[in-house]
């Protein structure tokens, strides 16, 4: 089944223990993102990766890192993570199209992340 | 700055009711324009607009794009309980492959 996974889906954890939620897809997509959603902000886009080895900030790349190292593979670091990290993320993927990506972008099923 | 900005926010109609759900939009280097359904999980994709004046249906859902007005309108006719959801709008603009959301409109569908 063509999916985009993302683990763990829940996390409390604590100021400055740093974290990593992992983004696996099995769609041989060469783009992929990660969102944050928060009430009242909508989905803000953290960072994209058009292709292994490549990744690009969002509007909102403080505080995270990414890597690409294998095209399937795009996980999400929080290094020291913070209280304002609270947040439900997204994983997604997509192809890429000509002119770059703009088809239509697979979700994951979502990490509701808690910082204490 | 790139933005998207949807209106309502959010709006409560009955079931049978016709909605009109509206995007506006300001992003340099403009690709596409796309719809989302989010209830209580992920997003899951609607439509993909990149042609002004040419709609796209499913169903009961249609939208088109103006991009010269720089807007786009989803439409939900005979609304159902099953259409309650905040839907969102998309932008495919500013840096290659930087994506912009709108806020969403969270639609209320009552029985």
């Amino acid at each position: 089944e063509a999916q985009v996974t993302q683990n763990p889906r829940y996390l409390i954890t604590v100021t400055g223990k740093k974290l990593t939620v992992t983004c696996s897809q099995n769609m041989n997509h060469e783009y992929m993102s990660w969102y944050r959603q928060d009430p009242g902000l909508g989905l803000r886009q953290i960072y994209y990766s058009m292709n292994v080895e490549v990744t690009d900030k969002g509007d909102v790349p403080e505080g995270y890192k990414v890597s690409r190292k294998e095209k399937r593979n795009f996980p999400l670091i929080l290094e020291s993570p913070s209280p304002n990290q609270t947040s439900l993320y997204f994983c997604a993927s997509s192809p890429l199209g000509l002119a770059g990506a703009y088809n239509e972008q697979f979700f994951g099923p979502g990490t509701r992340l808690t910082v204490l | 700055e790139d933005k998207v900005v949807q209106s309502p926010l959010s709006l409560v109609v009955h079931e049978g009711d016709t909605v009109t759900l509206n995007c506006s939009y300001e992003v340099t280097n403009f690709r596409s324009l796309l719809w989302y359904k989010q209830e209580k999980k992920a997003p899951t994709f609607l439509f993909m607009l990149t042609s002004s004046g040419i709609e796209k249906k499913s169903g009961r859902l249609s939208s088109i794009l103006d991009n010269k007005e720089l807007f786009s309108i989803l439409n939900i006719t005979a609304t159902q309980t099953g259409d309650s959801a905040v839907y969102l709008c998309v932008n495919y603009g500013g840096s290659q492959g930087n994506l912009i959301f709108g806020k969403g409109t969270k639609l209320s569908v009552k029985p």
